[in-house]
């Protein structure tokens, strides 16, 4: 069974600072999806990320996939209250038929 | 934009009813997914479906059974609701089992 571990699983900082979230595995993946839920709405595809040690931005976020395709980050610049959500990264193994494999997510507030 | 509809946003139902949970999406994708949603528990793969009238079990298809009639209609069925079963439902659609998928709002499900 694939596992993804994302850390830190609640993380609450001010308007202004950065941050950084974590998604690891000891497998490895195709590739990578982060999405964003807010509260009462379904998770919402931010990125997806296929080749090792690939770098997209979204505006102020930075998500990486680790050389090996083990592992992600995403690291938001200068937070804003609208970031504000849960975080979950999903993993694409490449094979079988049975979808995604889905972090438990990182639950992130901005205090104004 | 790829539209995935639940058809209820809010449902309280007692124990021991037979639930239909219901989702259409308008994209036409091949791939269609239930989820239910805990807090501590992230999300969890209850049934799939690949294709109409095919299904394949999740990883808590306990309690649950699913119907795919249509490409567009995937429907979850708590045969005998339980308490245990009290929960946010997700239903999502993708072009193909490792693409980005496409969540609806989810139902917030409660068993009383």
């Amino acid at each position: 069974t694939q596992l993804l571990e994302q850390s830190p699983q609640f993380l609450s900082i001010q308007e202004g600072e950065n941050l950084t979230v974590y998604c690891n595995s000891s497998s490895v993946f195709s590739s990578l999806q982060w999405y964003r839920q807010e509260p009462g709405e379904g998770p919402v595809l931010l990125v997806t990320v296929v080749t090792g040690g690939e770098v997209k931005k979204l505006k102020r976020l930075t998500f990486q996939f680790g050389d090996a395709r083990k592992d992600s980050s995403l690291h938001i610049t200068a937070a804003q209250p609208g970031d504000t959500g849960l975080y979950l990264c999903a993993g694409a193994s490449g094979g079988g038929a049975d979808g995604l494999t889905f972090g438990k997510g990182t639950h992130l507030i901005i205090q104004p | 934009d790829v539209k995935v509809t639940q058809s209820s946003r809010y449902l309280v139902k007692r124990t021991g009813e037979k639930v239909f949970l219901e989702c259409v999406q308008d994209m036409d994708h091949e791939n269609m997914f239930w989820y239910r949603q805990d807090p501590g528990l992230g999300l969890r793969l209850i049934y799939f479906s690949y294709d109409v009238k095919m299904k394949e079990k999740g990883d808590i298809p306990e309690g649950y059974s699913v119907s795919r009639e249509k490409k567009e209609r995937f429907s979850l069925i708590l045969e005998s609701a339980s308490t245990n079963q009290t929960s946010m439902y997700l239903c999502a659609s993708s072009l193909g089992p490792h693409q980005p998928q496409h969540f609806g709002d989810g139902t917030r499900l409660s068993i009383l």
